[in-house]
């Protein structure tokens, strides 16, 4: 158990609607990355928060969106959903916001846009 | 695109060799990280390496970091069961903000017993 915790689990939707997707970081951790898995596409960076700011960008899709609450914990919220958006998201915590520490990653939600 | 490649995608060893996994960058990297994931997991952290030429060991895996900061490779001897997953490598590009971090696409292993 990495510490971070992810919700919902699984999440099945219908092509156009907007999901929320939930991410608390490990206790102590100020960072949060999102991640996206489909397959052959190994983890796409998305984003990254530390402490409620956003830090870098990645190949995000202008229909996504993420915060960083004052508890450090994250929600990405995916809107107008297509089919291609169905994937595994993974949310990492780590210390600091430098790209040294050692990112732990939540379970993920499995998304299944129909 | 992928800024960060990976091959193979994937690899069958048999049970007992030993196999190699290659990352590589057109860009310096400022440091390298190894993640593994075993089917149906999250990846799991397995090391760092941040400067030229570093080499680590954890057991049976070798880690290495190239002299010019551009490459990695995962060596793996006796391959057992339990290195079943996909091996990630991933890290920082110096042209890059310090929190983008960039995965290869993974080396997916099995293992035949």
């Amino acid at each position: 158990d990495s510490g971070v915790t992810q919700t919902p689990k699984h999440l099945i939707t219908a092509t156009g609607q907007r999901v929320t997707l939930r991410c608390s970081p490990r206790s102590g951790d100020l960072s949060v990355y999102w991640y996206q898995q489909s397959l052959d596409q190994g983890l796409q960076f998305l984003i990254q928060y530390y402490n409620g700011e956003e830090r870098a960008k990645g190949n995000i899709l202008e229909r996504f969106s993420a915060q960083q609450f004052p508890d450090l914990h994250s929600e990405l919220n995916l809107s107008s959903l297509e089919l291609g958006d169905s994937a595994l998201y993974f949310c990492a915590s780590s210390a600091t916001d430098r790209g040294t520490d050692t990112q732990y990653f939540g379970p993920g939600t499995r998304l299944t846009v129909l | 695109g992928q800024q960060v490649m990976q091959i193979p995608q994937y690899q069958h060893v048999q049970e007992g060799e030993d196999f190699t996994t290659y990352c590589n960058s057109s860009t310096t990297l400022s440091n390298i990280q190894w993640y593994k994931q075993r089917p149906g997991g999250h990846p799991v952290f397995l090391i760092q390496l941040v400067k030229s030429g570093e080499v680590k060991k954890q057991k049976r895996l070798t880690f290495q970091f190239g002299e010019a900061k551009k490459n990695s490779s995962l060596h793996i001897t006796a391959t057992q069961t339990t290195d079943v997953g996909t091996y990630f490598c991933g890290g920082i590009l110096t042209t890059d903000s310090w929190g983008k971090f960039q995965f290869g696409a993974g080396t997916q292993v099995v293992v035949t017993p």
